[in-house]
């Protein structure tokens, strides 16, 4: 079982959706997760960070964490054809030591 | 403020020679890492450098791979007698340190094919 776990679609969606996507872990030593949104032929940007549960929003974007549960999420409101790239998620315990999903490929079609 | 560069943008080499590829971190950034990206892989993290001391190599694919840090900045990411399944794109990133608070900030990646 891979450390942490994450659907790498591709997940299409039309324009104005609300799309989510979703990452499990297995190290409840975790404890900062992030999301990083990775355009074509572009390295990783950080979109997201939140420290332990709890939700944190920005803009269109809404990250939760659920540790209880092991369960991080990412939604993206009146989703735009500029949000289509691959989003990663990513976590680390009390060092910069992250481990990453796989990515999700996210198409939003105009 | 400059990012994170990385070069070559793009490497084609044949099996079996060695390829150095080079990271320019942020400037004042004290922490560099080296992550392996391949298709539907995910990032894999290979070492990081704290100043110019990497404390874990253990996530080094083998022993033909290695990497160096001088002077706190530049770093390079050796790849010797290359194999196929080395083909990737290598990205590197840096933090102003190493607590789970500091941000990575990652360059644009170095593709690697070998043929």
């Amino acid at each position: 079982q891979k450390e942490v776990e994450q659907d790498p679609g591709p997940l299409s969606v039309p324009e104005g959706a609300i799309v989510s996507l979703n990452c499990t872990y297995s190290n409840s030593a975790f404890q900062y997760f992030m999301w990083y949104r990775q355009y074509s032929r572009k390295g990783p940007e950080l979109l997201m960070y939140t420290y332990s549960s709890g939700n944190k929003e920005d803009g269109r974007f809404t990250a939760q964490v659920d540790k209880s549960s092991k369960y991080i999420s990412l939604f993206i409101r009146d989703s735009q054809p500029s949000d289509s790239a691959t989003y990663l998620c990513a976590m680390s315990a009390w060092n910069n030591d992250m481990r990453f999903g796989a990515g999700t490929r996210l198409t939003v079609k105009p | 403020g400059a990012g994170v560069s990385q070069s070559p943008s793009n490497k084609v080499t044949e099996k079996g020679k060695d390829v150095e590829l080079r990271c320019d971190p942020i400037s004042g950034h004290t922490a560099l890492y080296w992550y392996r990206q391949s298709l539907g892989q995910g990032l894999e993290f290979l070492i990081y450098f704290q100043g110019n001391s990497a404390p874990d190599k253990s996530g080094l694919p083998s022993d033909r791979f290695s990497a160096e840090r001088t002077g706190g900045s530049v770093s390079t990411l050796t790849i010797q007698r290359t194999q196929q399944e080395d083909s990737a794109v290598y990205l590197c990133a840096s933090s102003l340190g190493i607590s789970g608070t500091d941000t990575q900030y990652f360059g644009p990646g170095t593709r690697l094919t070998v043929l």
